[in-house]
């Protein structure tokens, strides 16, 4: 039981550049989460799912599009990346029965130059 | 729109003392509190939670207690060690729908001193 697994755990990009952070959980949740966590700061929101086939915006959705075919995988998907998208980014995933803890991933470390 | 407000955001204490971490929620309807802690450069992790059903809950060291007429909780650590050091993120879950939503505090730095 791997938990919640992202890929890569560091990426550099250019500007202008596109790519897709991966995020599997194999605990069976149906509810998945995108986060992004700028230097000194809090969680924020920027998609979630609440099942295979739903997805939907969360505090800042800008610039992120998201997919969710299978209930194991919640990919992440960057167009046109941006200096303001350098951060890092959390998935996290928890079950869906009544109010649950969210169990995070290890991160991605992204830099946008 | 929902809001959690966590203070202090930074937090020196000596290694033996207690440490108190305070978030104040807007939703009324919240009824999950989870604390996070987050090491440097790692994942947060699920420390202690507690639903609305309960005033309090202590798990060896650490304890939280929640007030919901005032809509505030707190985490409580006593007896603090230097693997203490951390950020704490304590979250109140959102009321509008059945999406787990959880809204984050700022995060609060703890540091102990040996």
């Amino acid at each position: 039981n791997a938990g919640v697994t992202q890929t890569p755990k560091f990426r550099i990009l250019k500007i202008g550049q596109s790519m897709t952070l991966q995020c599997a959980q194999d605990m069976n949740h149906n509810y998945m989460y995108w986060y992004r966590q700028d230097p000194g700061m809090g969680l924020k929101l920027i998609y979630y799912s609440v099942g295979a086939g739903i997805t939907d915006k969360g505090e800042v959705p800008n610039g992120y599009n998201v997919s969710r075919s299978t209930t194991e995988d919640f990919p992440l998907r960057l167009e046109l990346a941006a200096p303001s998208q350098t951060s890092v980014y959390f998935c996290a995933s928890s079950y869906s029965q009544g109010p649950q803890p969210q169990h995070f991933g290890d991160g991605t470390r992204l830099s946008i130059l | 729109g929902e809001n959690v407000e966590q203070h202090p955001s930074t937090l020196s204490v000596q290694e033996g003392d207690s440490a108190v971490i305070k978030c104040t929620y807007s939703d009324s309807a919240s009824n999950y509190f989870p604390w996070y802690k987050q090491e440097l450069g790692k994942r947060p992790q699920l420390i202690i939670d507690i639903r609305s059903n309960v005033g309090e809950k202590k798990d060896q060291r650490i304890a939280v207690t929640l007030n919901k007429t005032a809509k505030h909780f707190s985490l409580h650590i006593t007896e603090t060690q230097p693997e203490d050091s951390a950020v704490y993120f304590c979250a109140a879950s959102i009321r509008s729908s059945n999406t787990g939503k959880l809204i984050f505090g700022q995060g609060t730095t703890l540091q102990v001193k040996p």
